[in-house]
Order: C-alpha cells, then structure tokens, then sequence
C-alpha cells in the first residue's frame, strides 16, 4: 500500500525566513513525487515534480529515497506562498496519492 | 485553453437525499478522476476512468456512489441516498494520456456539497 504523510498541519513564519514543509512517503515501488498548492480561493494547481528536478518560484524539493522523504524547501519566504501544499505520490496506475496537506502562513 | 469545469459549486441537502456533480474536462484530455476532499483532509480518489471505460473504482463506495462518463468527455458523480459523512468537497481532475507524470493533472474548482 502508498502512502503519503504530511506531519505538521500548519507551518508558521515570518517573511524572509526560510521554510521547509515535511513529505515522508511509503512506496513499494520507484516513487514518483508531486507537490501542488492551493491559494485562497484558487483551484489545487500543480508547483513542481520531482521528475523534472525544476525550481518554481523559489521552492525545491529532493527526493531521498533513503529516508523516503520529499520534502518542500524555499530559503526566504514571501507573504504571497501562504497557502495549502499537499505532497503527492504518483502510482504505476496513473494515480496521484495525496497527503494530508500543510498550510503555510507567512506573516509580515 | 479552458480548465476543468464542475457545477453545481455548492450544494446543500439533506440526509437521504439524491444529489449529482457534473465534470467537464480539458478538451482532449482522456482520462479523467473524482476526488473527495473532506474538510482537514487531503484529497482521496474516488474513480478514475480512461474515454468512457473506468481503471479504478476501488475507494468507491458502490452502495451509494456511482459516476459514469458515457462518452469518453463529461462525467456525472452521483450519491444516492447522501449520509452526513459525503460532507465535502468533490474535486474533479484530468490529464493527456500517459501524460499525468510529466504534466499533472488540471483540477476543476470543486463541489462543496453539505449534507444536513
């Protein structure tokens, strides 16, 4: 069975400090990883894959395959990235597995 | 290119009663998903299908949930009778075939349905 675990329910910091968001994975196979994100009132949207190994706006993501962790880094947080992020794993079935979510909040 | 379209975007009923979400995807897009997002929760798949023929309805509950996509391009999500636990919102995504590694999916808005 996957799995995706996502520990920390809310993150709090404040503007300019750098963020990390958690991802452990469970996966018997090769993972596939995802994050997307979900601002206010805005639809789930896609913010990058781990098979592109892309940087979109200013996040990163890693995958270790030892601690089987995805986990979401931006060095200087902005007050525009408060929002949900949910990790995602993607299955040999086409199908995204998601974790529980992380909201992010910037403060001023 | 236009995005996923669901409707109704809100729908309130009461236990035990019928209710239906339509789903429009991306032009071209042959495979299609319904999600349900439970408030605090993250998204759980419901169905997926592939044209009109479905890959997986396992995390269905078969006794009161059913969808079909009759013509390989819209797709309807019904619940029939509604019990106070479908409180949620009802999240429908699509993809290219064989592209939803490389791309993703494109989710719709959503259906909060609230069952009182």
């Amino acid at each position: 069975a996957q799995r995706v675990t996502q520990p920390e329910k809310l993150l709090s910091v404040f503007k300019g400090a750098p963020v990390e968001l958690k991802c452990n994975y469970s996966y018997s196979g090769s993972p596939e990883l995802f994050w997307y994100v979900q601002y206010s009132r805005q639809r789930l949207q896609l913010l990058l894959r781990h098979i592109s190994r892309e940087s979109i706006k200013g996040f990163t993501a890693d995958l270790n395959k030892g601690e089987t962790s995805f986990h979401l880094k931006k060095p200087f947080a902005q007050e525009e990235d408060s929002a949900m992020y949910y990790c995602a794993l993607f299955n040999a079935g086409n199908m995204l597995t998601f974790g529980g979510g992380t909201r992010l909040m910037v403060k001023p | 290119e236009a995005g996923v379209a669901q409707s109704p975007r809100y729908k309130i009923i009461e236990k035990r009663q019928s209710v239906a979400f339509w789903c429009n995807p991306i032009s071209g897009h042959a495979t299609l998903y319904w999600y349900q997002q439970i408030l605090g929760q993250g998204p759980k798949l419901l169905i997926q299908f592939q044209n009109n023929g479905v890959v997986d309805d396992s995390q269905l509950p078969k006794d009161r949930f059913s969808a079909e996509r009759l013509k390989g391009v819209d797709s309807t999500l019904k619940i029939q009778p509604a019990k106070l636990e479908d409180s949620a919102v009802y999240l429908c995504a699509s993809s290219l075939s064989g592209q939803a590694l490389n791309y993703g999916y494109t989710f719709g808005s959503g259906t909060r349905l609230t069952v009182v």
